[in-house]
C-alpha cells in the first residue's frame, strides 16, 4: 500500500463546468502523475510533477491543468469539461525499487470515475 | 505501431494449467520494464519488476529479450484468483508506457 488517496471517487458532470480531481499521498514521494484510462489505448499520461511547484505536460495534456502547493497533493483540473474527458482517472507516485536508489516504480491510486454529460 | 503491444485475449484456461503472455516494445533504449496486474474497475498494482536476467516470483517467472524487444510472463499452476487483466509497461523517455493489457480468464 503506497498511501495514496483520490477524491472524489465518482464524479458526473455537464459539459463545460470545471472539475478539481485531488490526489493524496502520505509517503512525501516526489514525483506524482495523473493518467486516464480509456478502453483500446491503456493508461495515458496526462501531467506529472517532480515536486512542489514544478510540473510538467504528458501525451494527453490538453484540456486539462495540475497545481501541487504541498508535497501530498496533486491537484487535476479539468477547467471546462468535455464528453471525450469522460474516463477513468489515476494518480501514481513513483518511489525506489526495494534495495536500489536508481530503480523506480509506480504505485497507484484507487481512480476517479469521471463521466462528462 | 503502438510504443507497447500486447495481445489482448482474452486467454481462457482451466485452473493448474500454464499459460503465457508476451509484449513487444518499440524504443529500443526503455530501461526497466514491468507487469501490472488490473482487476475490473481497480487500479493497476504491480506484479513484478523485470530483470535483464528475468526473475521469478513464486508462480510468476518474467523473462526480458531485450535484442528482440520483448517481454513475457509465465504464470503456472494458474488459479481462479488469476483472472485480471495484464499490463505490460516499459519505460520511455522519462516516463512509462503502458500496454492495453491482456485478460486472463482462468476456469474451474
Amino acid at each position: 500500500d503506497a498511501g495514496i488517496t483520490q477524491s472524489p471517487r465518482h464524479k458526473v458532470t455537464e459539459t463545460g463546468t470545471p472539475v478539481t480531481l485531488r490526489c493524496h499521498q502520505t509517503e512525501n514521494h516526489r514525483y506524482m502523475y495523473w493518467y486516464r484510462q480509456d478502453p483500446g489505448h491503456g493508461l495515458r499520461l496526462i501531467h506529472y510533477s517532480y515536486g512542489v511547484k514544478d510540473t510538467d505536460k504528458g501525451e494527453v495534456s490538453d484540456g486539462y491543468s495540475v497545481s501541487r502547493s504541498k508535497t501530498e497533493d496533486f491537484l487535476l483540473t479539468l477547467e471546462s469539461a468535455t464528453s471525450s474527458q469522460t474516463s477513468v482517472y489515476f494518480c501514481a507516485i513513483s518511489r525506489p525499487r526495494l534495495g536500489t536508489a536508481s530503480s523506480y516504480e509506480q504505485y497507484f491510486g484507487p481512480g476517479t470515475r469521471l463521466t462528462v454529460t | 505501431r503502438k510504443e507497447v503491444e500486447q495481445d489482448p485475449g482474452p486467454f481462457n484456461v482451466p485452473e493448474g494449467a500454464t499459460v503465457a503472455f508476451n509484449c513487444t516494445y518499440s524504443n529500443s533504449a526503455s530501461q526497466s520494464f514491468f507487469w501490472y496486474r488490473q482487476d475490473c474497475r481497480k487500479e493497476p498494482k504491480l506484479l513484478m519488476s523485470v530483470y535483464s536476467s528475468g526473475n521469478e516470483d513464486g508462480r510468476f517467472t518474467a523473462q526480458l529479450n531485450r535484442a528482440s524487444q520483448y517481454i513475457s510472463l509465465l504464470i503456472r499452476d494458474s488459479k481462479l484468483s488469476d483472472s485480471a487483466t495484464y499490463l505490460c509497461v516499459v519505460t520511455g523517455f522519462q516516463k512509462l508506457v503502458f500496454g492495453t493489457g491482456t485478460r486472463l480468464l482462468v476456469s474451474p
